[in-house]
């Protein structure tokens, strides 16, 4: 199984709701990751995960808030958003993320995203 | 903080013919990698290129890589229709952090 699958695929949210993505892989990686990306723009990373523990917050607001679960799926709770955070939100999965020294991001395998609004 | 950027920001030819993208960066890095999006979906990793490697073939895909000049291209041969994608690339700064360039899309003609 080589893919990364994501629910839901749309999510439509008012702002004081709370929601959450979920994302799950069964290929044995070991490092995850959450990615936002804005309309006809690149995506931009938002946090590692690496061994189920967080490795790398790209100073994302407390809004949002990622957890790992197990080695195979990763959240991303979602609480008192803003229009601006409408996006499409994407997760990946690597083999591994290093903790030291070269290779630290290696070839990422991505899931179809959720595309998010919020009212 | 913007790393990669992507020349052109857009690009159409015709199928058959040969497509050229280039990306350039700014700090040093330990690899530089390729995916494709197509239209609003997940990105498909293409290729992946480490500092000490200059060029790497994958099918109809050449990339090559210069640190001197801190730039790679993307060369896709014989295009085709279904090759019509956003194509990114990305860069490892030594685990500073991974960024994407802005992309170039490509519009393949039939």
């Amino acid at each position: 199984d080589t893919e990364v699958t994501q629910t839901p695929k749309h999510l439509v949210m008012g702002m004081t709701n709370k929601k959450s993505l979920k994302c799950e892989q069964h290929m044995g990686h070991r490092a995850m990751y959450w990615y936002k990306q804005k309309a006809k723009k690149p995506p931009e990373l938002m946090f590692v995960y690496s061994y189920e523990k967080l490795s790398i917050n790209e100073s994302v607001p407390s809004r949002f808030s990622p957890e790992c679960p197990n080695s195979s799926l990763l959240n991303l709770h979602l609480h008192a958003l803003q229009p601006e955070d409408s996006a499409l939100y994407l997760c990946a999965s690597s083999q591994d993320v290093a903790t030291s020294g070269a290779s630290k991001y290696n070839e990422q395998f991505f899931g179809p995203g959720t595309r998010l609004t919020v009212l | 903080s913007q790393q990669g950027e992507e020349d052109p920001q857009a690009l159409s030819i015709q199928e058959g013919e040969n497509a050229t993208m280039n990306c350039s960066y700014k700090t040093s890095i330990n690899n530089l990698q390729w995916y494709r999006q197509n239209s609003g979906r997940g990105l498909v990793h293409l290729i992946l290129i480490r500092s000490n490697e200059r060029e790497k073939h994958s099918g109809r895909l050449r990339v090559t890589l210069d640190t001197s000049k801190k730039s790679s291209s993307l060369l896709i041969t014989a295009s085709r229709a279904a090759d019509t994608a956003s194509y990114f690339c990305a860069t490892d700064n030594y685990g500073q952090n991974f960024v994407f360039g802005p992309g170039t899309r490509l519009s393949v003609l039939p």
